[in-house]
């Protein structure tokens, strides 16, 4: 049973520019987090996907914006990168309803801005 | 405001020695509690969690977890540590009320195993 894919694993972008980050999540779940961590930071919140809605969003901009598909899938966008968008982003799947129902995290995609 | 504190940033452990991780938390209510670990360039894995119930908590690889209300505290602890154990350790609430599910995390600690 394959866990949380995220692709791809390391990228490199220069300041300005977009990009895109995927999730898989793992089979059976519906409801997918994205997380950044900056090093040396515990992750951060940044919005979680379900039914193809977002439903909750952490402290960032708008250049953050995402999309979940039909097959419960995710991408997470990045516009007009900054140096410190510089990080480990982690997506996390889990079932609709609440923390209790326990979260599976991707090995995450490492993004350098320079 | 809310917030999840792991006062260690750095912990140096002896092969075999035991271990404590501190965590505190401020929160209005009992939150749901989460010790994930995590390896070099890895994601994070779970290694306990607390919903209700005992305060007292086994998880998994030998590690333990005690809640303690009154302390606002939820430590993480392992009785005999191993060399695989050195990696960085974090601790996360979710709030009760959310139906969502969203995890704060602490700062992490970073754990260093010699022989």
């Amino acid at each position: 049973d394959a866990g949380v894919t995220q692709s791809p694993t390391h990228l490199i972008k220069t300041r300005g520019q977009q990009v895109t980050l995927r999730c898989s999540p793992k089979s059976g779940h519906d409801t997918v987090s994205w997380y950044q961590q900056a090093l040396g930071q515990g992750p951060q919140f940044i919005f979680q996907y379900y039914e193809e809605e977002e439903r909750q969003r952490g402290n960032f901009p708008d250049r953050f914006s995402g999309h979940q598909f039909p097959n419960y899938s995710s991408e997470l966008n990045v516009n007009a990168l900054l140096l410190g968008d510089s990080a480990l982003y982690l997506c996390a799947s889990s079932l609709a309803g609440g923390p209790n129902y326990g979260y599976t995290f991707g090995s995450g995609t490492r993004l350098t801005v320079v | 405001a809310q917030s999840v504190t792991q006062p260690d940033i750095h912990i140096t452990v002896s092969e075999g020695a035991s271990l404590e991780l501190r965590c505190n938390y401020s929160y209005g209510a009992t939150p749901y509690l989460f010790w994930y670990v995590q390896s070099p360039g890895q994601g994070l894995q779970l290694l306990l969690k607390y919903f209700s119930g005992d305060t007292l908590v086994q998880g998994i690889k030998g590690f333990e977890a005690e809640f303690k209300r009154s302390q606002s505290s939820f430590n993480l602890r392992k009785p005999s540590v191993h060399w695989s154990d050195a990696a960085e350790y974090f601790c996360a609430v979710g709030m009760t009320t959310d139906s969502w599910g969203k995890l704060q995390f602490g700062a992490g600690t970073q754990v260093v195993v010699t022989p």
